[in-house]
């Protein structure tokens, strides 16, 4: 079984702070774990993934996660935010035993102020 | 041009009335899913097709039935819409070449009133 919680619906941050967006997984297998953004109307996107290769992933937009076995987290940071960060976050799980089809989190709206 | 196409867009329609969404793609997977999104709840899977003779139910499939004509064709279709049926809907592809990431389009903004 796989399941993501995402912790805050929103988060609110200056322009120029840190971004932190967390989240939580819970599989009994290594699994695959995705960010996704969706700007407003518009389709979600993919912003990184993790596959089992560096625990270290970097993606667009300079935005980088860390798995953390240990903890079974895979939080979404940014040294500092900008105006167009803002938008819906969503963290993805997926399983081989699942076929790799995605267990999504409920979402994360980032909010930046200027 | 998108690589996921969804028609149409928005849709208000009424209750009872039937309803297909369709989707279209060019990136060349066998992998086609369609989903729901309500706000706060994140996105949740209705059907979803390995190729053209797999057909599977997700978490929410009850109201819906879906029909793959194609590898590049996927239909969800609402037999009787209800307004609880109101949501945004979204149709995505994947690869296990590209480590099963989700390739979305733009969503069909469907309201029943």
């Amino acid at each position: 079984a796989q399941s993501v919680t995402q912790l805050g619906s929103h988060v609110s941050v200056s322009e120029g702070a840190l971004v932190l967006l967390r989240c939580n997984y819970s599989s009994s297998v290594p699994p695959y774990l995705f960010w996704y953004v969706q700007y407003p109307n518009q389709g979600l996107q993919l912003l990184l993934k993790y596959t089992s290769a560096a625990t270290l992933v970097k993606g667009i937009n300079g935005f980088e996660a860390e798995f953390k076995k240990s903890e079974t987290s895979f939080h979404l940071t940014k040294p500092s935010a900008h105006m167009s960060d803002a938008a819906e976050y969503f963290c993805a799980v997926a399983l081989g035993g699942g076929s790799y089809i995605p267990t999504f989190g409920r979402g994360t709206s980032l909010i930046v102020h200027p | 041009d998108a690589d996921v196409t969804q028609t149409p867009r928005n849709r208000i329609t009424k209750t009872g009335k039937r309803i297909m969404l369709e989707c279209s793609q060019t990136k060349g997977h066998d992998r086609m899913y369609w989903y729901r999104q309500d706000p706060g709840l994140g996105l949740r899977l209705i059907y979803y097709s390995f190729d053209v003779k797999d057909i599977n139910k997700g978490e929410i499939s009850d109201g819906y039935s879906v029909s793959r004509q194609a590898q590049a064709k996927f239909s969800l279709s609402l037999e009787s819409a209800i307004p609880n049926q109101t949501a945004l809907y979204f149709c995505a592809t994947s690869d296990p070449g590209t480590g099963h990431e989700q390739f979305f389009g733009p969503g069909t903004r469907l309201t029943v009133l």
